[in-house]
This record gives structure tokens, C-alpha cells and sequence, in this order.
């Protein structure tokens, strides 16, 4: 079957800290993975990764992908309490929709 | 742009009742995907249209749930008759492709 597991499931650090959430998956024809973010309502793309070893970045946040071990990681350094959210992971698959995780509960205590 | 705009934000109904979610995409984008959010089962999609044709609906639970695209600025996603099971966070989403990319804030969904 088919799956994405993210870990942890939840998080509690401090302003300043840096975090590492990780996304591991099996999954037939895979094509991509991706990260959301989702505050209090809608979930907002952050990544799309679809090769290994290359690091994707946006601000304090990076991500990369490990297509040998089946696994991505979403780095977010020097955290703020605006980090607070649930970051989803999802993979693609060919010809299929979009497998998502449950999801990481960061929360960031300033 | 204004995004994706779901209505309504909160439904409260009986069990057996017909519920009726309302979605209007991104102009221009030809993919549209409902979704439904729990705490047992995250995020699941329900269905996906391309150019308003529904492409995959194997992840619509029953009969009872049925989803429409009548035109490239609106769709429909229709429950009748709702359960307590259907209570949950739909969500809809568009993009240019068949990755959602862009997704509304949401219907909270509430059946008593």
C-alpha cells in the first residue's frame, strides 16, 4: 500500500531554534514530493522536489529530497513564532493524485 | 488575484440534510481538486477535474457525495443525505497542472 509517513508528529522548540521535519514514503511511480504549510486554514506550497541531493531554499527554509532512501527533510533555522503550523508532506505519483502525510504540528514559544 | 474562494466558511446541518459546497477557481487555471480534511485521516482527495471533466473520483466515499464543474469558474460539491461521518474540512484547490498548488480557506462541515 501506498504511504507517507511524516515524523514527529508534533514539535515544541523555542524562538531561535532550529528545526528538522522529516517525510519518508512508499510509493509506486513516484514523481515528486512536496511540502505545505497550513496555518489556521488553507495549506500554502512551499517545495516541490523531484530529485535527490538537490537543496531547495526559500528564506530559513530548506528541503531535500532522497530518492535511494525514500525520505525528504524540511530544515527551517533561527525559528519564529510565525513558523507555528502543520507541514505537510505529499508525493506525487504518476498518474495518480496527490498522497498526503498527517501532517507535523510545529509549535514555536517565544 | 483573489485566490480561491470556497463558500460557504461554516455549515451546520442535521444528519439528513443535503449539503451544498461552492468553489471558484483561480481564472485560468484548468485543474480543480476537493478535498477533505480529518484528524483521523488528513488530507484526502475527493475528486479532480482537468479543462472541467472530472478526471479521478475514486476517492469519493459513496452515492451520496457527487461533484460538479459546469463551467471553468465554479464547482460544486454536493452531500445528500449527510451523516456525522461527514463532518470534516473540505477544501478546494486549483493549478495549471495536476498538482494543487493554490488552495481555498476551507468549509468547516458540521452534521448533527
Amino acid at each position: 500500500e501506498d504511504k507517507v509517513v511524516q515524523s514527529p508528529l508534533s514539535l515544541v522548540v523555542h524562538e531561535g531554534d532550529t528545526v528538522t521535519l522529516n517525510c519518508s514514503y512508499e510509493v509506486t511511480n513516484f514523481r515528486s514530493l512536496l511540502w505545505y504549510k497550513q496555518e489556521k486554514k488553507a495549506p500554502t506550497f512551499l517545495f516541490m522536489l523531484t530529485s535527490s541531493g538537490i537543496e531547495k531554499k526559500s528564506g530559513r527554509l530548506s528541503s531535500i529530497l532522497d530518492k535511494k532512501e525514500l525520505f525528504s527533510i524540511l530544515n527551517i533555522t533561527a525559528t519564529q513564532t510565525g513558523d507555528s503550523a502543520v507541514y505537510l508532506c505529499a508525493v506525487n505519483q504518476a498518474g495518480t493524485a496527490l498522497i498526503f502525510g498527517k501532517g507535523t504540528t510545529l509549535s514555536v514559544s517565544s | 488575484d483573489a485566490g480561491v474562494i470556497q463558500s460557504p466558511r461554516h455549515e451546520v446541518t442535521e444528519m439528513g440534510q443535503e449539503v451544498t459546497l461552492r468553489c471558484k477557481p483561480i481564472s485560468g487555471h484548468n485543474s480543480l481538486f476537493w478535498y477533505r480534511q480529518t484528524m483521523m485521516r488528513g488530507l484526502e482527495l475527493l475528486i479532480y477535474f482537468n479543462n472541467n471533466v472530472p478526471i479521478d473520483d475514486s476517492g469519493m466515499p459513496e452515492d451520496r457525495f457527487s461533484a460538479k464543474m459546469p463551467n471553468a469558474s465554479f464547482s460544486t460539491l454536493k452531500i445528500q443525505p449527510s451523516e456525522p461521518r461527514d463532518s470534516a474540512v473540505y477544501f478546494c484547490a486549483s493549478s495549471l497542472g495536476w498538482i494543487p498548488l493554490h488552495f481555498g480557506n476551507g468549509t468547516r462541515l458540521t452534521v448533527t
